[in-house]
């Protein structure tokens, strides 16, 4: 299987925790995006990255959220302190730069924070 | 900047029936528009997209769209719906790296 890969899928833990989230993009793509999805909502951006430089940051993104993509390829979301109000589904999409932005999305993380 | 309307947050249809799942979208420029299909607990899964040429575009599952740029519209349609058809649909719209979504139609087909 070729395609956008996420891990894991599911996390339950505890408010004031740290979590970590990992996505795989599919290897040729040179662009990878999170997303954040509640509940009735279509995905809202997070941040992208075009091969290790992260490019733009959604003003959702808080203190508390960083991501990184070290080498280009794989990619971390890392949620500080987690609060009730970050329970969500955390999408990952990777894409060509250069082209139509048609984007190929991972099976995403289900965060739920108690 | 762009943004996405989905004029439906909820149709509901019998299974056969026809369906029509609405999309408007605005932006100053030219885009991409794309509809996606989201199945409980997963990510999402690409229908269909108009990049340009022809306006009405074929996708997978027997579903196609219209693009009408005087109306800025870009709506869903299946011509018999199936069971397996259950599922939250997203209109999106693309200018550049940024790529909108709508907040979602769900599609209840019952038998």
């Amino acid at each position: 299987d070729t395609g956008v890969s996420q891990n894991p899928r599911h996390k339950i833990t505890k408010r004031g925790q740290n979590v970590t989230f990992r996505c795989d993009p599919i290897s040729e793509h040179n662009r990878l995006y999170w997303y954040r999805q509640t509940l009735g909502q279509g995905p809202e951006f997070l941040t992208y990255f075009q091969n290790e430089a992260q490019l733009e940051k959604s003003r959702l993104l808080s203190d508390r959220f960083s991501a990184e993509r070290p080498k280009g390829s794989f990619s971390t979301l890392e949620i500080q302190r987690t609060e009730q109000g970050d329970s969500a589904m955390y999408l990952c999409a990777s894409t060509t730069s250069g082209g139509y932005n048609e984007q190929f999305f991972g099976p995403g993380t289900r965060l739920t924070v108690l | 900047a762009q943004s996405v309307t989905q004029l439906d947050s909820q149709v509901p249809v019998f299974e056969e029936a026809p369906v029509e799942l609405r999309c408007n979208y605005s932006s100053s420029v030219s885009v991409y528009l794309f509809w996606y299909v989201q199945y409980p607990n997963q990510g999402l899964q690409l229908l269909l997209k108009y990049l340009s040429g022809s306006t009405l575009v074929k996708g997978i599952n027997g579903f196609e769209a219209e693009f009408n740029k005087s109306q800025t519209s870009f709506h869903l349609r299946k011509p018999s719906v199936h069971i397996s058809d259950t599922a939250e649909y997203f209109c999106a719209v693309s200018e550049g790296y940024d790529m909108r979504f709508g907040a979602g139609t769900r599609l209840t087909v019952k038998p």
